[in-house]
Formats: C-alpha cells, sequence, structure tokens
C-alpha cells in the first residue's frame, strides 16, 4: 500500500463549481497536511497546510483532515478559470526530524475549470 | 524576494550520455532538495542538503546520480550515464531551516521551475 494515494483525475468542471480533491495516507503518526498547487510547467506551490484533524479555510479554499479514515480533502469554491492547475497533496514522513522534511507526495490530480 | 533558480530549463540528450543540472536556492535557506517528478507522478525526493552535508540520499540511485553543495548554497546534480527512465523533471527546493530535533514544526519548501530531462 502507497503511503498516500490520490484520485488522479483529471478533473473538469464549468466556472463556479465546487470542486472537490482527495488523498488517504496510510500512516496514523502523520500529522502535518498539506496541498501543493503546480500549474503546467512551474513548480509546485505551497496553498495550505492543516496539522492535525479539522478544517482550514483561506479564501475560496478549504482544507479538511479526517484523521479517524486517514483522508484528506481540498474543497474549492467558485471555482475559476485560473485555478486550472494539477494539485498535489502531501505528507511529511519524517515527524521529529522537522515537519516538512521527506515530503511524501501523492499523483496529483490535474483540475481544469472551463470558462 | 528571489525565488530558487534552476537552469537549464530543458534538455535533450541520448541515452547514456551525461547530463548536469543547477540549482541557487533562496537567500539565506540552509536546506536544498532535489526532487524527481516522472510525468503523470508527484515529486520524489532523491537527495536532502543541510547546508554543505547529505541529511537524506536514501532514494538517490547512486550508481548513475551525484549531487553536490559544495559551499552550502547552490547545488549541482549530474547524471552518468542516462536511462530512458531518467526522464522526467527535476525540481529543487530550498527552505529556511533544517531538521529540528524533536520538535515539530513547520519548515515551508519552496519550489524552482525545474529542468525537463528527456532521454532518447
Amino acid at each position: 500500500q502507497k503511503e498516500v494515494e490520490q484520485d488522479p483525475g483529471p478533473l473538469s468542471v464549468p466556472e463556479g463549481a465546487i470542486v472537490s480533491l482527495n488523498c488517504t495516507y496510510s500512516n496514523s503518526a502523520f500529522q502535518y497536511f498539506m496541498w501543493y498547487r503546480q500549474y503546467s510547467r512551474k513548480g509546485p506551490e505551497l496553498l495550505m497546510y492543516t496539522y492535525s484533524s479539522g478544517n482550514k479555510e483561506d479564501g475560496r479554499f478549504t482544507a479538511q483532515v479526517d484523521k479517524s479514515s486517514k483522508y484528506i480533502s481540498l474543497f474549492i469554491r467558485d471555482s475559476q478559470p485560473s485555478d486550472s492547475a494539477t494539485y498535489l497533496c502531501a505528507i511529511p514522513r519524517d515527524l521529529y526530524g522537522g515537519a516538512t522534511n521527506k515530503l511524501i507526495f501523492g499523483t496529483g490530480t490535474l483540475l481544469a475549470v472551463q470558462p | 524576494e528571489a525565488g530558487v533558480a534552476q537552469s537549464p530549463r530543458y534538455k535533450i540528450i541520448e541515452k547514456r550520455q551525461s547530463v548536469a543540472f543547477w540549482c541557487n536556492p533562496i537567500s539565506g535557506h540552509a536546506t536544498l532538495y532535489w526532487y524527481q517528478q516522472i510525468l503523470g507522478q508527484g515529486p520524489k525526493l532523491l537527495i536532502q542538503f543541510q547546508n554543505n552535508g547529505v541529511v537524506d540520499d536514501s532514494q538517490l540511485p547512486k550508481d548513475r546520480f551525484s549531487a553536490e553543495r559544495l559551499k552550502g548554497v547552490d547545488s549541482t546534480l549530474k547524471i552518468q550515464p542516462a536511462k530512458l527512465e531518467d526522464s522526467a523533471v527535476y525540481l529543487c527546493a530550498s527552505s529556511l531551516r533544517g531538521p529540528s530535533g524533536r520538535a515539530v514544526s513547520f519548515n515551508e519548501q519552496f519550489f524552482g521551475p525545474g529542468t525537463r530531462l528527456t532521454v532518447l
């Protein structure tokens, strides 16, 4: 079983739709959960991160963690064409060496928001 | 603040040839990472430096890949000889701090634009 698995997509939605992106993970000891956005031919950029369970909201983006089911989600409200990108979930494996060492990435979900 | 710089942006070589990639991290960032991102996959960590020392190279194919960060600033990643399966984007990232002992703390990694390698 992979440590982090992500719905591969691709996903195509109309502008204004609510988007749900999901990952599962295997190690219950993981505590930080991150979402990166990667535009075509660019490096990933950190979008949001959460610590432990619960929700975190930032504008149109909400990150949700359910540690009981080892499930993480990113919701995008009122999606825009500029949100078209690959979204990667990432989890640091090394808990004691600094939170963001040894990032394990999901495979990424390619999102296209149609105007 | 200037971001992570990488060069070249694109490289096409034939199998068994050698290739080198260069990375200049954000000024003052102690930790530097090299990732390999194969098409359709997430980035995979190859090697991590803390200043000029290697912290983790467990996933670096050491028979053909090498990396150095001699003065604790910029870094080069080399492949010699290249194989078809090395075709990927090679991403460099840096972060301000490295391992912080047993304290769990957030330490954002900033990525460069990557070098897209095609091996024919």
